[in-house]
């Protein structure tokens, strides 16, 4: 069984560019969820899919956006890239939403380091 | 609002001793889940421990146990056996019932003394 996988590891960008972050699901799971996780802070849940839309939306703005693949990979896009988005960003896969006790399982996160 | 507070930014324990990490949360919903992340330098996010708030019982996972207050909103993590491989930061976290968000308060870094 292979566990949540994100790429890159690390990444530094200028303010205002774009950056894309990689998501692949662990094995049997179709729910990707997204946290940013600032320095010395818990995580912050962005956004959810879920059959590809999305599924749930945290309190950050549209520049934050992300898709959902077929194979239940999922990318995470900033645009407009500020000097406050660098972060730790986890993501998390589960089996379908709705409550539960489905556990998300976590990733080891993209460090992106914004300049 | 739901919030979650850890009032420990940081503990030290003897190995093979036993500490306590607190925690406090405000919610107004009745069906929820409260848990326990583990983040060791790696950054891998871990759960450590899982907790319905329907249940009485309080949850047990080896050396890891909780301490529920669901009147005073508590829920407090005890390791027994305290081990090298424990030293992290651990997360208090919660999430509604039929929400799928999970809010994590600002976490307590454990440090483990040899």
């Amino acid at each position: 069984e292979t566990g949540v996988t994100q790429s890159p590891t690390h990444l530094i960008k200028t303010r205002g560019q774009q950056v894309t972050l990689r998501c692949s699901s662990q094995s049997g799971h179709n729910t990707v969820s997204w946290y940013q996780q600032a320095l010395g802070q818990g995580p912050q849940f962005i956004f959810q899919y879920y059959r590809e839309e999305e599924n749930g939306r945290g309190n950050f703005p549209p520049r934050f956006s992300g898709l959902q693949f077929p194979n239940y990979s999922s990318e995470l896009n900033v645009n407009a890239l500020e000097l406050d988005d660098s972060a730790l960003y986890l993501c998390a896969s589960s089996l379908p939403p709705a409550g539960g006790t489905h556990e998300q399982f976590f990733g080891p996160g993209t460090r992106l380091t914004v300049l | 609002a739901q919030t979650v507070t850890q009032s420990q930014p940081e503990m030290s324990v003897q190995e093979a001793e036993t500490v306590t990490l607190s925690c406090t949360y405000d919610t107004s919903e009745s069906d929820y889940y409260l848990f326990w992340y583990k983040q060791p330098p790696s950054r891998q996010m871990i759960l450590v421990i899982r907790q319905e708030a329907y249940k009485q019982q309080n949850a047990t996972e080896n050396r890891f146990s909780v301490n529920f207050q669901k009147a005073a909103k508590s829920f407090s993590l005890k390791i027994s056996d305290s081990q090298l491989g424990d030293a992290a930061m651990y997360f208090c976290a919660y999430r509604v019932g039929r929400d799928d968000k999970i809010i994590f308060g600002k976490g307590t870094r454990l440090h483990i003394l040899p």
